[in-house]
């Protein structure tokens, strides 16, 4: 079945460390999005990339950083920078081209990351 | 400047009870879609409908039905005869003609039996 795999699930952070959240995508849509969301908040954007080796900022970038080296995958890497780094991070993908932009974004199941 | 407004943080209604959840919008753009997203309990968003600026019409499917009126810049989404399973946070959200989505704070509805 077509969709976005997230992992882990859950994870922790210690003081001072950066972590990596996966995110990889099998539904062959050029754009990927990486969204926070706090308790009682909508969706933020962190960053986003809508073709192989180019992305953007998106509003809440400081402390985060991304790679996108192939279509299938966009990873996430939260880094010491990012004090308050306690939240539920979710990926998306979406068509990019311009017969299909702006048809819905197809979200992941999200990984919740916490302080230890 | 963009932005979508969900004045309502929490609704709790009775099963088979009919429900609103409001959504206004600002934008000054005259192309810009519209969505609504389901996050049930597990966490993921389930997309639930595309609206684009030059179409007007209600929508309805099944038990949900769509109403965005232009003139009050509003896209409220109404569950007819509620269902436990309905229970979810509801994100309305926003975008210009471009992909990136700006959300709402969500609606949070319980229902119950």
């Amino acid at each position: 079945d077509g969709g976005i795999t997230q992992s882990p699930k859950y994870l922790f952070r210690k003081e001072g460390q950066n972590v990596t959240l996966s995110c990889e995508q099998n539904l062959n849509h050029d754009a990927m999005y990486w969204y926070r969301q706090d308790p009682g908040q909508g969706l933020r954007l962190i960053y986003y990339s809508q073709i192989v080796n180019d992305f953007q900022k998106g509003d809440i970038a400081e402390g985060y950083s991304v790679s996108r080296e192939k279509k299938e995958s966009f990873p996430l890497t939260v880094t010491s920078a990012q004090k308050n780094p306690t939240a539920f991070y979710l990926c998306a993908s979406g068509p990019q081209d311009r017969i299909t932009r702006n048809q819905p974004q197809h979200f992941g199941d999200g990984t919740r990351l916490s302080i230890l | 400047a963009q932005k979508v407004t969900q004045a309502q943080t929490e609704i709790s209604v009775v099963e088979k009870e009919d429900v609103t959840l409001d959504c206004v919008y600002e934008t000054r753009d005259t192309t810009y879609y519209l969505f609504w997203y389901k996050q049930p309990p597990s966490g993921e968003l389930v997309f639930l409908i595309r609206r684009n600026s030059f179409d007007e019409q209600n929508e309805i499917s099944g038990r949900y039905s769509w109403n965005f009126q232009k003139s009050t810049s509003s896209f409220n989404f109404t569950i007819t005869a509620s269902q436990v399973v309905d229970s979810a946070v509801y994100f309305c959200a926003l975008s210009r003609n471009t992909d990136k989505l700006i959300f709402g704070t969500g609606t949070r509805l319980q229902v119950f039996p």
